[in-house]
């Protein structure tokens, strides 16, 4: 019964194809986010979605999409991959958006563009 | 341009004793820090927080200490235990960017 959970854990892929990466959470929560952890480590935000709406959107390629079908999942889509997206993407649900509510990530996914 | 900055990318604690990891920020308008522990092949999870109004925040073996003047706040873990060890990422959050900011993480060892 995992909280947060995003599929796949690992994806491999050539550049200029398109993927997409899902995220579900159990928690109730109204806000999710994408984070990218680059190869320096730093966990940045790309976007977020509070009931369905996109709240935040981070200086982010517009070759990532987020889509929110309901508030218990946010997907990620990327079209044309290119070798520099090659990083790990955490999915992260909170209940409300300010800091009384902290994040609950998934396990990541771990995207390598060849 | 890094907000929130983890200088010390590991460090090396024996079991038992004192465990200290620091933060240093730029972004004076954070209104609170956080602290995530982050295991391999997991995502990271919520350890402790701080308010911006408030130098100290205690929680078990856990204690995080802010001094605003210098821009710096540090995790205290006593005693660290092995399964302490892990990666820990400081944030920062603003309420009016409605933002947290990561440093890059410290990577702890505790050896037993």
């Amino acid at each position: 019964d995992t909280a947060v959970s995003q599929t796949p854990k690992y994806l491999v892929t050539q550049m200029g194809n398109d993927k997409s990466i899902k995220c579900e959470q159990n928690l109730g929560h109204d806000t999710m986010y994408w984070y990218k952890q680059d190869s320096k480590k730093f966990l940045k935000i790309m976007f977020s979605y509070n009931n369905k709406e996109l709240i935040i959107n981070e200086t982010v390629p517009n070759r990532f999409s987020p889509k929110s079908p309901d508030k218990a999942h946010l997907n990620l889509h990327i079209n044309s991959l290119e070798l520099g997206d090659s990083a790990v993407y955490f999915c992260a649900s909170s209940q409300g958006t300010g800091w009384v509510s902290p994040l609950h990530f998934g396990n990541g996914t771990r995207l390598t563009v060849t | 341009d890094q907000q929130v900055k983890q200088n010390s990318p590991s460090l090396s604690v024996q079991e038992g004793r004192i465990s200290i990891l620091n933060c240093d920020y730029t972004n004076s308008m954070f209104d609170y820090f956080l602290w995530y522990k982050k295991y391999p092949a997991e995502g990271p999870t919520f350890l402790i927080s701080i308010s911006s109004i408030k130098d100290k925040n205690e929680d078990g073996r856990f204690t995080v200490f802010l001094n605003k003047s210098a821009k710096h706040l540090s995790l205290h873990i006593v005693p660290s235990q092995p399964g302490d060890s892990a990666v820990y990422f400081c944030a920062g959050f603003n309420n009016a960017g409605n933002m947290l900011t990561f440093g890059g993480g410290t990577r702890l060892m505790v050896k037993p």
